[in-house]
């Protein structure tokens, strides 16, 4: 059964913090790992991808995958209220569709 | 371009009717997906495509049904409405790349009475 957990919020982090934001999946042979941000009542929009072990900065945010562990995370730095959303991981895997399977999602509040 | 296009936004049904959500992109994707999200959930994948004439089930299939007759559209079908498909539904699209991500629609707020 492939699966994608995520840390179980809410999580409330003050302005200017660094929230962490994990990820867990069971297939070893997931290719491709996405974090999603998802505003209440709006789609889905892509902020980080990640395909290789390791850190990958963009901005605020840093992904970091560890294949070995089948763990990854997000983490914002310098957080503001704006980032005030719904976190979603989502692992690729091995088949042809291409399918993502998401985690649950964390729900992250910034307090100003 | 527009994009990953939905409609309706939101469409209130009575337990028993049927409806189609219709989902279209301009970005010439083969791939197409049907994905449906409940409160504080994550993403289920309903059906999805891999190119014009080509459709496969999901993780959560049953009660709906999908056709691909072109490139650009890929249309839900829910034939005998029931409470538990109370949802939101989004619709995405990709060339199919590993390394690719998913583009979404804004999504179908589907209510059912």
């Amino acid at each position: 059964q492939k699966e994608v957990e995520q840390n179980s919020g809410p999580l409330s982090v003050p302005e200017g913090a660094i929230a962490s934001l994990n990820c867990t999946y069971s297939d070893r042979g997931s290719q491709s790992f996405f974090w999603y941000r998802q505003y209440s009542g709006k789609s889905p929009e892509l902020i980080m991808s990640i395909y290789s072990n390791g850190d990958k900065e963009d901005g605020r945010f840093t992904a970091q995958l560890n294949k070995a562990s089948q763990y990854v995370s997000l983490l914002i730095r310098d957080s503001q209220p704006s980032d005030s959303a719904t976190y979603l991981c989502a692992v690729r895997g091995r088949g042809s569709a291409r399918q993502l399977t998401f985690g649950s999602g964390t729900q992250l509040t910034v307090l100003p | 371009n527009a994009g990953v296009t939905q409609t309706p936004k939101f469409r209130i049904l009575k337990i028993g009717q049927s409806m189609t959500l219709q989902c279209a992109q301009d970005m010439n994707h083969n791939y197409m997906y049907w994905y449906r999200q409940d409160p504080g959930m994550g993403l289920k994948l309903i059906y999805y495509s891999v190119g014009a004439g080509i459709t496969d089930k999901g993780e959560v299939p049953n009660g709906y049904n999908v056709s691909r007759s072109t490139t650009e559209d890929f249309p839900l079908r829910l034939e005998l409405a029931a409470p538990s498909q109370t949802s939101v539904y989004f619709c995405a699209s990709s060339y199919g790349l590993i390394q690719e991500t998913q583009y979404f629609g804004p999504g179908t707020r589907l209510l059912v009475l």
